[in-house]
């Protein structure tokens, strides 16, 4: 069971530069989530998306954009990266059923933009 | 709006020695309560939940949380740790209510040594 895989593991991005990260899980899971992690300040939600053909905007959701075509995948795409976006971008998952919050990480994606 | 409040950015323990990590959150509705682990390049996994009932709830690993609603908080127990429990340990609150995500705090970087 792979359950939630997220590419590139690493990338280093001209600012500018369009970049898309890719997120797919095998769970069946309704919910999915991007959250961005920076040192000092713990994970902070993106965009999240309940079920499919449905987005939602989170925390910090300036300079980013995703789209749920189906149950399984979830990419997020920065259109013209900045350093500021510079960080570890996490995935997540969850049934999304009653609510109970439990969700399931990708191993993250470190993205350096310079 | 929620919020989350961990205490303490770091605490350095010696192995076998009890370990508290605080947790304080606010919420105008009623919450259910995480504690999330990250191991040093990995992503997140969960540790423990309150839903509802019991107070105290036991985790993986050893860990114990206790909910206390008149004080907000929902502080992480170990009464014995080990050098793998070294990690970063994250809070996390998401209001009872459908459609909504789970918020973090900053985290907490507990380090044990010999």
């Amino acid at each position: 069971i792979a359950g939630i895989t997220q590419a590139p593991t690493s990338q280093i991005l001209a600012a500018g530069r369009r970049m898309t990260l890719r997120c797919t899980q095998d769970m069946r899971h309704n919910a999915m989530y991007w959250y961005r992690q920076d040192l000092g300040l713990g994970l902070r939600l993106i965009h999240y998306s309940n079920t499919a053909g449905t987005t939602g905007k989170g925390e910090v959701p300036d300079g980013y954009s995703v789209s749920r075509a189906n149950t399984d995948d979830f990419p997020l795409t920065l259109a013209s990266a900045v350093p500021s976006q510079t960080s570890v971008y996490f995935c997540a998952s969850s049934s999304g059923q009653g609510n109970t919050g439990e969700l399931f990480f990708g191993e993250g994606s470190r993205l350096t933009v310079l | 709006a929620q919020s989350v409040t961990q205490l303490d950015s770091q605490v350095p323990v010696f192995e076998e020695a009890p370990v508290e990590l605080r947790c304080n959150y606010s919420s105008s509705v009623s919450v259910y309560l995480f504690w999330y682990v990250q191991y040093p390049n990995q992503g997140l996994q969960l540790l423990l939940k309150y839903l509802s009932g019991s107070t105290l709830v036991k985790g993986i690993n050893g860990f114990e949380a206790e909910f206390n609603k008149s004080q907000t908080s929902f502080h992480l127990r170990k009464p014995s740790v080990h050098i793998s429990d070294t990690a970063e340990y994250f809070c996390a609150v998401i209001p009872n209510q459908a459609g909504t995500a789970l918020i973090f705090g900053k985290g907490t970087t507990l380090s044990v040594s010999s």
